[in-house]
């Protein structure tokens, strides 16, 4: 079965740290990929979508290694509203079926 | 900015009742989408929809559930007969392609088997 794995977490950071999350994925035909922000008992919201170049977006970085299969997103400067839990995704070669990883929980703490 | 709208948020249901989940998608999109999300697991994909016909769908979807898009703007899910284990959170999405297009959330219907 194609999956997605994330770190499990949770993870508790300081306000003001950079966290590092990461994500891999077994089906070596998939095509694109995103980051997901979900907030307790919401929808799943568009962080960013993951583009082979790598690419930055303020505090966000994200990063995909399709050798490896890896993806990762960085957040640098941690806020309070950085508190969510992450997802990363990934659509099949017809990009219609996403996956979505177990997420990784992050608290920033004050 | 265009959401994707969702209703009821919360339904409850006895076992073995039909119910149906509403959704509006953002006008402009043309790829409709249901996932669940079981309370504390992970969100997955049910099926994805696209000119009147579904075009992907899981092993979750069996024939107990169906789709429609009853009119221009309306896009439902059905569950012909709940059962227990299908109390989860339902979500609707929609894009506007396939392939590197981002897929928009609905804020979910919450639905609870008893």
């Amino acid at each position: 079965r194609k999956e997605v794995e994330q770190d499990p977490g949770p993870f508790n950071v300081p306000e003001g740290a950079t966290v590092a999350f990461n994500c891999t994925y077994s089906n070596s035909a998939s095509q694109s990929f995103f980051w997901y922000r979900q907030d307790c008992r919401k929808e799943p919201k568009l962080l960013m979508s993951v583009y082979s170049s790598g690419n930055e977006d303020g505090r966000f970085t994200a990063q995909l290694n399709r050798a490896s299969q890896y993806i990762s997103l960085l957040i640098r400067d941690s806020k309070l509203s950085d508190s969510a839990t992450y997802l990363c995704v990934v659509a099949d070669n017809y990009g219609q079926n996403f996956v979505f990883g177990p997420g990784t929980r992050l608290s920033v703490l004050p | 900015e265009p959401e994707v709208t969702q209703t009821p948020s919360h339904q409850v249901t006895q076992m073995g009742q039909e119910v149906i989940l509403r959704c509006v998608p953002i006008s402009n999109h043309l790829y409709f989408y249901w996932y669940r999300q079981i309370l504390g697991q992970k969100v997955e994909f049910l099926v994805s929809f696209y000119n009147n016909e579904i075009s992907e769908k899981s092993e979750i979807f069996d024939d107990q559930f169906s789709v429609e898009r009853p009119d221009g703007s309306n896009f439902t899910l059905k569950i012909r007969s709940t059962k227990l284990e299908d109390s989860a959170m339902y979500f609707c999405a929609s894009s506007k392609g396939t392939g590197y297009y981002e897929q928009y959330f609905g804020p979910g219907t919450r639905l609870t088997v008893t």
